[in-house]
Parts: structure tokens; C-alpha cells; sequence
């Protein structure tokens, strides 16, 4: 079945430092791709996401890009602040019927330091 | 900003006991979902409910879970008897046109 395998953390990082958090899929169709972000004590929001090949989803300086040939969403920012630690799932949803249920991987934590 | 909001935060609850995890979706969306992550693992898809029936559910959603709609506005989980391993964070999302909101979630553990 569909599945979503993204980097073990924790991931520590200094402020100003570059992110990538890695994320491989597997998938029988062509699923949509997400990347949502979960801030201690709250749900998971959306950050950003991309429905077909070589899209390249963007939100608060957050990039990924859909790369079918690798079957990868990595997910990658210049410049990291404190504000950005929490915890990051990508996500896949198979199919563009609305209703489909999300498939996450198991979540990387980013803590920054100043 | 309209949100997902979940009752109880926490709920503690022993074994073999039936629990009741509420839900209130934003308020003009349509689906209505439940996920659970038990402690180190991967965010589970539960089921899916879209004019007052269940659209999809996994392997997990089986006889000991039900979900209901009950007034319009709140959308519940229930377990009927509670096993250890039901231990979790439950979260509910909602969608209106495409993207799914989530709830903070309620985290149930099973003594």
C-alpha cells in the first residue's frame, strides 16, 4: 500500500541554518503532497503542498518540491528561526477526491537554537 | 481564524470502559475525519464521514469504534471498550473545499 518514510530526528539546528528534512513515498498513482507542521500543544496545520510532478510548494519561506523520478518531497528553508521548531509530517493523499484520507510519515522534531 | 477545536485535552480511562472523544469541525465544511498517533509512531488514518455515513475507513476502525454527528455541529468518536492499546492522540480534521484542518487533539490513555 501508499506510504510515506521521512528522516528520524530530532534534527538540531542553529538559527540562520539551512533545513532539509527528507521525504520518500510510495504510492500506486499519482497522490497529492503535503508537508504540515505541528507546533507544541496545537494541531497539525498545512504549510504547503504540491498535486503533481515538478510543482514546488512554498509558505513562510518553507520549499518542497514534487520530484516523481525519485519519488521524493524534501522539505528545505535557507534560514532557520526559533520560531520553527516544532514537529514536521509529510503526508500523502492518493487521489484527488476530496474526503481522502491522509497518509503521514512519522514526523521529524526541528528544535532551533539562538 | 475558524478552528477544530477537540474536548476533552486528555482522558484517562480504564480498561474495558467505553469513551467518547468530541469534536467540533469548522463549521461549513462538509468531511470530517479521525486520526490517531499512538506515542512514536505515524499519524493512523481512522475513518472518514461525509453526509452522515462513513465514506472510507481503515483496518484499525473496527467493531469497538463508531462515529456520529449527532446535532450538526459536534462530530464523536466512540470506543466502546477500551483496550491498552488504544492508548493515543486522537485528532479529528475537517475539510470544506480541499484542505484538511486538524484539531489540537485528545490524548487517551488506557490504564
Amino acid at each position: 500500500g501508499d506510504s510515506v518514510t521521512q528522516m528520524e530526528g530530532p534534527v538540531t539546528l542553529s538559527e540562520e541554518a539551512f533545513l532539509t528534512i527528507n521525504c520518500t513515498y510510495t504510492a500506486t498513482g499519482y497522490p497529492s503532497l503535503f508537508w504540515y507542521v505541528q507546533y507544541p500543544g496545537e494541531g497539525l496545520q498545512l504549510l504547503l503542498k504540491a498535486t503533481k510532478a515538478d510543482d514546488k510548494g512554498s509558505n513562510k519561506g518553507f520549499e518542497a518540491t514534487y520530484r516523481k523520478e525519485t519519488t521524493s518531497f524534501h522539505l528545505e528553508k535557507g534560514s532557520v528561526q526559533v520560531s520553527d521548531s516544532a514537529v514536521y509530517f509529510c503526508a500523502l493523499s492518493e487521489g484527488n477526491q476530496a474526503g481522502t484520507a491522509l497518509i503521514f510519515g512519522k514526523g521529524t522534531t526541528l528544535s532551533v537554537s539562538s | 481564524e475558524p478552528e477544530v477545536t477537540q474536548t476533552p485535552s486528555h482522558q484517562v480511562t480504564q480498561m474495558g470502559q467505553e469513551v467518547i472523544l468530541r469534536c467540533v469541525p469548522i463549521s461549513n465544511h462538509l468531511y470530517f475525519y479521525w486520526y490517531r498517533q499512538i506515542l512514536g509512531q505515524k499519524v493512523e488514518f481512522l475513518v472518514s464521514f461525509y453526509n452522515n455515513e462513513i465514506s472510507e475507513k481503515s483496518e484499525i476502525f473496527d467493531d469497538q469504534f463508531s462515529v456520529e454527528r449527532p446535532d450538526g455541529s459536534n462530530f464523536t468518536l466512540k470506543i466502546r471498550s477500551t483496550k491498552l492499546e488504544d492508548s493515543a492522540m486522537y485528532f479529528c480534521a475537517s475539510m470544506g473545499s480541499y484542505e484538511q484542518y486538524f484539531g489540537p487533539g485528545t490524548r487517551l490513555t488506557v490504564t
